[in-house]
């Protein structure tokens, strides 16, 4: 079955550090993938989403790359900012289905320190 | 801010009771989802509803229901409480089913006594 499995938390880094949380996944075909974002007492927002092979998702500073040889999705961001404190969430919508089918991983917190 | 909206914040229920829990999505958005996501967990899809019907089921038992209604707003209904019930509840609303993303609600956090 589809399955996303993401690197576990909590992670703790100093401002201007760099981040990458490692986000692997099982499914057939062709899915595609996304990382949401979710800050204290809010709803999910979609960070980034890649649609295909060797595609590259990016925004406010972060980069996936669709790995179709290692089924990964892994997050990274050159320079943290205390404001990225949040839970992170790697996410997969498998090949055919609709939007709202997704399949998240547990989620990744990262508190940025000053 | 995603324009969708959730009522109540927070809900506290016995088990064994029924509740409703409500969505309004953004204006012109005929597809919503509903997911459930345990304290420390992903959320899980329960199901989509597209223009009032449902339109795709994860596995939940069928004491959760929904409807969706013309003017935009949507309900969750959940049958018989369990403790294990007991969870954070998103809405996200999109533009057709097949849409580039889904906007997402604040929540209702659900606890079950």
């Amino acid at each position: 079955g589809n399955s996303v499995t993401q690197m576990e938390g909590p992670v703790t880094l100093s401002e201007e550090a760099f981040l990458t949380i490692n986000c692997t996944y099982t499914a057939t075909g062709y899915p595609s993938l996304f990382w949401y974002v979710q800050y204290p007492g809010e709803g999910l927002q979609l960070l980034l989403k890649a649609t295909k092979a060797d595609d590259k998702g990016s925004n406010k500073g972060f980069e996936a790359t669709y790995r179709k040889e290692t089924t990964s999705f892994h997050l990274e961001k050159g320079s943290v900012q205390v404001s990225d404190s949040a839970v992170y969430f790697c996410a997969l919508r498998p090949y055919g289905g609709s939007q709202g089918n997704l399949i998240f991983g547990k989620g990744t917190k990262l508190s940025v320190k000053p | 801010e995603t324009g969708v909206t959730q009522s109540p914040t927070h809900l506290i229920k016995t088990r064994g009771q029924q509740v409703t829990l409500r969505c309004s999505s953004q204006s012109g958005h005929n597809t919503v989802s509903w997911y459930q996501q345990a304290l420390g967990q992903g959320p899980q899809f329960i199901f989509q509803y597209y223009r009032e019907e449902e339109n795709g089921r994860g596995n939940f038992p069928p004491r959760f229901s929904g409807l969706q209604f013309p003017n935009y707003s949507s309900e969750l209904n959940v049958n018989a409480l369990e403790l294990d019930d007991s969870a954070l509840y998103l809405c996200a609303s999109s533009l057709e089913v097949i849409a580039s993303r889904q906007y997402f609600g604040p929540g209702t956090r659900l606890t079950v006594t």
